[in-house]
């Protein structure tokens, strides 16, 4: 089945960009996800990228996939401390979301 | 916009006893699911729904039960609390029918944090 996996730390200053790497295996997912989760809060979806696309822009937050490596990343330029959180990656496989460990972004002044 | 409501949001349970976590979506969703988090763990799937009447289980089902008797609600049991069980437990629904609007984005409930003693 697909196997989600990233670092578990991330530490920034503000200001500076932000990349956040995540590995997959399967390479059937329509799609690849990347959701936020801040503390006592439920995941919410911080942008996708479809599986043919290379590179995904929205606002301050760049996705770039992969496929031959099968390697995403979420860059976040101007990091700001609101951005502090969890960061997950996440991958379908069949009806199924697999998420992977979660990074924790921590962004000091 | 209620979403996804979950409750209770903290329970303490002793070992052996049972309970069930509740959730219910407004959105009309097909699929809803049940994920457990743990530091470390990430979120790991516990049992899944792609619509009424249906289910299956995920990657860690042992010690869980679930039903969908209507779209709405899909509540998870836990038959024989044990402390391996302790953990914040999270509902998520997302739409499966046709066109633009089916990304498989998972809409999160706020979580329900669960000890067992």
């Amino acid at each position: 089945g697909e196997d989600v996996e990233q670092s578990l730390f991330l530490s920034v200053r503000e200001g500076d960009s932000s990349v956040i790497n995540c590995t997959y295996t399967d390479s059937s997912s329509t799609y690849l996800y990347w959701y936020k989760q801040e503390p006592g809060a439920g995941l919410q979806l911080l942008t996708y990228i479809f599986s043919n696309m290379d590179m995904k822009q929205d606002q301050r937050l760049t996705v770039l996939l992969n496929k031959k490596d099968k390697h995403l990343s979420l860059r976040i330029a101007d990091t700001q401390t609101g951005d502090s959180a969890i960061y997950f990656c996440a991958g379908t496989a069949t009806d199924k979301l697999i998420f992977g460990t979660g990074t924790r972004l921590q962004v000091f002044p | 916009n209620a979403g996804v409501t979950q409750t209770p949001k903290f329970q303490v349970l002793k070992t052996g006893q049972s309970m069930t976590l509740q959730c219910a979506q407004d959105m009309n969703h097909e699929y809803m699911s049940w994920y457990r988090q743990d530091p470390g763990m990430g979120l790991r799937l516990i049992h899944y729904s792609v619509g009424a009447g249906i289910t299956d289980q995920g990657e860690v089902p042992n010690g869980y039960n679930v039903s969908r008797s209507t779209t709405e609600d899909f509540p998870l049991r836990l038959l024989s609390a044990a402390p391996s069980q302790t953990s914040v437990y999270f509902c998520a629904s997302s739409y499966r029918g046709r066109g633009l609007k089916n990304t498989g984005e998972l809409f999160f409930g706020e979580g329900s944090r669960l000890t067992v003693l």
